[in-house]
């Protein structure tokens, strides 16, 4: 069974620039998840997607960022324009059912913002 | 204070000793409990969950304290490959399946 794919797997950007992050979660996974981690900082929230619809976005940042799971598969997570503190390792995770047993990550897209 | 608080470390230990890490969570009504495994530049891997009961899975032993509200995660016989930072994980009650993360315990077993 296939993971959890990300790509980019690195990211550097200038600031002011957009950039798309995308996500393949385990085939079958209705459940998608973000997540990012600041250089020092826990490992954050940031929305879940149940199929196409997205469940919660309590731990967006601000209206920079725009996630979209379109057909209810792959996600897409954008940043648009990118500031510093956007960088970050930034992960995806999916889970069957309600996360109960945990999720599966991603190996994460590290995003540079200069 | 935070949602979830774990001491960062770093833990060097010796091989073959046995560590144990501690992690505090503070809404009393959290539901699950997990620690997760994570290599220096890697993403996060379920090593257990915790259950009330306390459960093992060889050398590692998880165990939940809902009065004191904190749960524990034990290594017997550390092996280098043990070297990581763990991560402790809690899902909070409600209606929504995130989770919330500690910043993590940096564990060195060394030679």
């Amino acid at each position: 069974e296939a993971g959890v794919t990300q790509f980019p797997s690195h990211s550097v950007i200038e600031k002011g620039q957009t950039v798309t992050l995308r996500c393949d979660p385990i085939s079958g996974h209705d459940n998608l998840y973000w997540y990012r981690r600041v250089m020092g900082k826990e490992i954050k929230f940031l929305l879940h997607f149940v199929k196409e619809s997205k469940q919660d976005e309590s731990g967006m940042p601000n209206n920079r960022f725009l996630a979209e799971r379109t057909g209810g598969t792959y996600s897409t997570l954008k940043v648009q324009p990118a500031e510093l503190e956007d960088s970050g390792v930034y992960f995806c995770a999916s889970s069957l059912g309600q996360g109960g047993s945990g999720y599966t990550f991603g190996s994460g897209t590290r995003l540079t913002v200069v | 204070r935070k949602e979830v608080e774990q001491d960062p470390g770093p833990f060097n230990v010796p091989e073959g000793a046995t560590v144990a890490f501690n992690c505090t969570y503070s809404n009393s009504a959290s539901q699950s409990f997990f620690w997760y495994r994570q290599d220096c530049r890697k993403e996060p891997k379920l090593l257990m969950s915790v259950y009330s009961s306390g459960n093992e899975d060889g050398r590692f032993t998880a165990q939940l304290n809902r009065a004191s509200q904190y749960i524990s995660l034990l290594i017997r016989d550390s092996k280098l490959s043990d070297s990581a930072t763990y991560l402790c994980v809690v899902k909070n009650p409600g209606g929504y399946q995130k989770v919330t993360f500690g910043i993590g315990t940096k564990l060195q077993v060394i030679p």
